[in-house]
């Protein structure tokens, strides 16, 4: 069955970096376009960044652009999310999830796979 | 601008029906995108409940529906179960983003 563990996340200082890896299992991770989403303790979801299938396409949300940065090894069957210049603003519970669509055809993409999440606490 | 609206909550008592409606713009769901809706339990992930405006994933109760026009779309539940209680998202793409789009979330109460 699909299976999407995500791991990485702690308590983190303002203007540090972390990195987030989500492991996938159960389906063939390299045909399908992923996202991470995120939501604030207490709030609604965030999308945060998309990913094609071969790395070659990454989008971005306006609040993380030039900060965080997707990236893929197909080859470990890991989606990765590497954040750096945290802000209190970011603390939030991740989710890695899979986009139902196996071409790069984001204005049709949905999420029909979630992981667990894992909580970053962005805190002096 | 960028928004899915969503009320912050509803509420209805056993066997009643309720929806629950997000409303775009032209840069989403008027310009012709799909809708789709998340259920989240307290404590846990987001589950897919409707996608492509009206369709049901399989083991999604047929109590769920969903429906789309023009720069809106709702989501209808029937014969309220006290399990139902949970927050709804609606989702869907937005050009001027170039990436997906949650609404803020409904909370909804089985009173």
């Amino acid at each position: 069955q699909v299976q999407l563990v995500e791991s990485g996340g702690g308590v983190v200082q303002p203007g540090r970096s972390l990195r987030l890896s989500c492991a996938a299992s159960g389906f063939a991770f390299s045909t399908y376009t992923m996202h991470w989403v995120r939501q604030a303790p207490g709030k609604g979801l965030e999308w945060v960044t998309v990913i094609s299938h071969d790395g070659s396409n990454k989008y971005y949300a306006d609040s993380v652009k030039g900060r965080f940065t997707i990236s893929r090894d197909n080859s470990k069957n890991t989606l990765y999310l590497q954040m750096n210049s945290l802000r209190a603003e970011d603390t939030a519970v991740y989710y890695c999830a899979r986009d139902v669509t196996e071409q790069w055809l984001p204005h049709l993409g949905y999420f029909d796979y979630w992981g667990q999440g894992t909580l970053v606490t962005v805190s002096s | 601008q960028s928004v899915l609206t969503q009320p912050p909550s509803v509420s209805g008592a056993p066997g009643q029906r309720v929806t629950i409606s997000c409303t775009g713009s032209s840069s989403n769901i008027g310009a012709g995108y799909d809708v789709h809706w998340y259920q989240q339990l307290p404590g846990t992930a987001p589950k897919l409940l409707i996608y492509g405006n009206s369709n049901r994933p399989s083991g999604v109760p047929v109590r769920f529906s969903g429906s789309r026009s023009g720069t809106s779309a709702s989501l209808a539940i029937t014969g309220l179960l006290a399990e139902d209680e949970a927050d709804y998202y609606c989702q869907s793409y937005d050009s001027s983003l170039s990436g997906s789009l949650f609404g803020g979330g409904t909370k909804l109460t089985v009173l």
